[in-house]
């Protein structure tokens, strides 16, 4: 049961900047949970990108930005690169499920 | 670093139980942190199982929760998941992760694929 809200897809061509929302309610973004972002490439196992709303893992280019404001948060991909195209997820506790939920996911897709 | 293995069958009948076991490396389960599990339906999203705490704590997807239980073994420096009464919709790839304090899944294991069918 998806809770958290994404685009299904966004586009933008190499070098472009683009943004994938994740939408949520007051049991879980805008209760002030922190929300988490990862990077799924084809065949692959998640990868963490963003924790805590917009701290980066050692690793992660300083392209990759989060941010969180009232029941929504954003994930931003600026200089947009070929290696960048896979899903996206964003995550959060929810105090109404007891539990972690992850967003519906956003394929980013490099024109 | 910090790795994660998970194993079990690959292949389970509809109504028996699904069992898997996660192997860490490079960390003392007993040290302290979270760990879950997480599962991908082919072609789908991804969807939080449970989590447990070295001292066995266990938190569970209330969807789940009536079939799941999650333990560890900390002389193994392991935790297992086990989900009974499968069906078709069990059918997806699992994953076993560490959880910072933050409540971030931080380091996954590879996954592995589980097919409910007979």
């Amino acid at each position: 049961q998806s809770v958290l809200t994404q685009p299904p897809s966004v586009s933008g061509a190499p070098g472009q900047r683009v943004t994938i929302s994740c939408t949520g309610s007051s049991s879980n973004i805008g209760a002030g949970y922190d929300v988490h972002w990862y990077q799924q490439l084809p065949g692959t196992a998640p990868k963490l990108l963003i924790y805590g709303n917009s701290n980066r893992p050692s690793g992660v280019p300083d392209r990759f930005s989060g941010s969180k404001s009232g029941t929504s948060a954003s994930l931003a991909i600026s200089g947009l690169q070929a290696e960048d195209e896979a899903d996206y997820y964003c995550q959060s506790y929810d105090s109404s499920l007891s539990g972690y939920v992850f967003g519906t996911g956003t394929k980013v897709t490099v024109l | 670093q910090v790795q994660l293995q998970e194993s079990g069958p690959g292949l389970v009948k509809p109504s028996e139980t699904l069992s898997l076991t996660c192997t860490v490396s490079g960390y003392s389960i007993s040290s302290g942190y979270y760990w879950g599990w997480i599962r991908q339906p082919p072609g789908k999203g991804l969807e939080w199982i449970g989590s447990i705490y070295h001292s066995g704590s266990t938190y569970y997807n209330p969807s789940l929760k009536s079939r799941v239980t999650i333990s560890v073994d900390t002389s193994k420096n392991q935790f297992s998941l086990k989900l009974s009464s499968v069906t078709a919709a069990d059918t997806a790839v699992y994953y076993c992760a560490k959880i910072r304090r933050s409540g971030a899944f931080d380091i996954w294991g590879q996954g592995t694929m589980v097919t409910v069918s007979s």
